[in-house]
């Protein structure tokens, strides 16, 4: 199985920040990655996928980068309600699909 | 609108079975992937399970063998059947629409819509 590996595991920042979150592949995924965002008591909700691509109705202060093993999240100006967990996931290998550990923003 | 609902999550005794199911609105369960996801108290999410809309299902290796995914198309429902739980089975289990079969053919990938999520406690 391929392993996602995201780091931080978590950190603090302000609003207006700019953040990014590192996801890691343990071999060549592609562009096969999505992102996911999960509030406290709430389903994860999906905001990139094939890498860069945004899911309609995502703020575009959300970005995603990278291929192969190697990607990025990025929220240009953090807002308040961004504060949330992160989650990877790839699709390069299936049926048996795998999320990163999370990476939890909180406010500083 | 696309959405899903999952119910039939409670308290069992190890070694008990519970069936989860999730209704689906807005699209066709049978024309696309549906899979089971889960997430043990203050953990990551973990896939679980698939179905895929020819049919053929897949399962993780903590479940193998004791979980059974299927869907009645009449209802357009998925199920997810547990049997055997244990301790570590506890959990919110999600269903979501994996992957996308918007031109015809489908491709596994990302998990979208989510159900809202049902809680499953494995505990004597």
């Amino acid at each position: 199985a391929i392993r996602m590996t995201q780091s931080p595991s978590s950190f603090s920042a302000s609003t207006g920040d700019r953040v990014t979150i590192t996801c890691r592949a343990s071999q060549g995924i592609s562009s096969y990655l999505a992102w996911y965002q999960q509030k406290p008591g709430k389903a994860p909700k999906l905001l990139i996928y094939a890498a860069s691509t945004l899911q309609s109705g995502v703020p575009s202060r959300f970005s995603g980068s990278g291929s192969g093993t190697d990607f990025t999240l990025t929220i240009s100006c953090l807002q308040s309600e961004d504060f949330a967990t992160y989650y990877c996931q790839q699709y390069y290998s299936y049926p048996a699909l795998t999320f990163g550990g999370g990476t939890k923003v909180e406010i500083k | 609108e696309v959405q899903l609902v999952e119910s039939g999550g409670g308290l069992v005794q190890p070694g008990g079975s519970l069936r989860l199911s999730c209704a689906a609105s807005g699209f066709t369960v049978s024309s696309n992937y549906m899979s089971w996801v889960r997430q043990a108290p203050g953990k990551g999410l973990e896939w679980v399970s698939v179905i895929y809309s020819g049919g053929s299902t897949y399962y993780a290796d903590s479940v193998k063998g004791r979980f059974t995914i299927s869907r009645d198309n009449s209802k357009n429902t998925l199920y997810l059947q547990m049997n055997s739980l244990r301790a570590e089975d506890t959990a919110v289990y999600y269903c979501a629409r994996e992957g996308d079969c918007s031109g015809g053919s489908c491709y596994s990938g990302w998990f979208d819509p989510w159900g809202q999520g049902t809680l499953v406690t494995v505990s004597s």
